[in-house]
């Protein structure tokens, strides 16, 4: 199993919509969960961490980490084309601390 | 301005040769990272490290090389006994081990001629 997974999709929303996005992680993977968005050809771009189990809520963006079913998901409100990017999730792995990436999911919204 | 610059922002290699990337990060941070993206793919970890003068490989070092004789610099070196350099490769930096925010410079984009 790989320490951090998503389906690579790509998503398509409406704009207006709620965009969810998830991402499941092994045993290996613990502690501290971002979500990153990337957009063409750019380099990521943090929009999200997550520490604790719960919901995390930024703007337009809520970030939800539940620990005992080892996943995290990220909804996006009120989806918006600028939205459309591949949003990556990342987690802590091993003692040294190593922030590792899913493969990313694209997400498209259409007007 | 504080950041994360990388350069170059496009560089060519030809067969055989060794090049080396440049990371230098202005914002104090102990911890810097190498990963490498393919097409349409994640990221992947080559190396990183949390401290100057120590580093760890991470899941896909063969070829690589890096050093960390400074704080604010992390270079890579791709060698010629990577196989397939193509690639984009994006430096990050973090405060430190216990606070894992990372934050990505613009990358370089490799391409083997």
């Amino acid at each position: 199993q790989k320490e951090v997974e998503q389906n690579s999709g790509p998503l398509s929303v409406p704009e207006g919509a709620i965009a969810s996005l998830n991402c499941t992680y092994s045993d290996r993977v613990s502690q501290s969960f971002f979500w990153y968005r990337q957009y063409s050809g750019k380099s990521p771009e943090l929009i999200m961490s997550i520490y604790s189990n719960g919901d995390k809520e930024d703007g337009r963006f809520t970030a939800q980490l539940n620990k005992a079913s080892q996943y995290v998901s990220l909804l996006i409100r009120d989806s918006q084309p600028s939205d459309s990017a591949t949003y990556l999730c990342a987690g802590i792995s091993g003692g040294y601390n190593k922030l590792i990436f899913g493969a990313g999911t694209r997400l498209a919204v259409h007007p | 301005d504080g950041g994360i610059t990388q350069s170059p922002k496009y560089l060519f290699r030809k067969e055989g040769q060794n090049v080396t990337l440049s990371c230098e990060q202005n914002l104090n941070h102990d911890a810097m990272y190498w990963y490498r993206q393919d097409p349409g793919q994640g990221l992947r970890l080559i190396y990183y490290s949390q401290i100057v003068n120590d580093f760890q490989k991470g899941d896909i070092a063969e070829g690589y090389s890096v050093s960390r004789e400074k704080k604010e610099s992390f270079p890579l070196t791709v060698t010629s006994a990577q196989k397939n350099p193509t690639a984009f490769y994006l430096c990050a930096s973090s405060i430190d081990r216990r606070n894992t925010e990372a934050f990505f410079g613009q990358g370089t984009r490799l391409t083997v001629v």
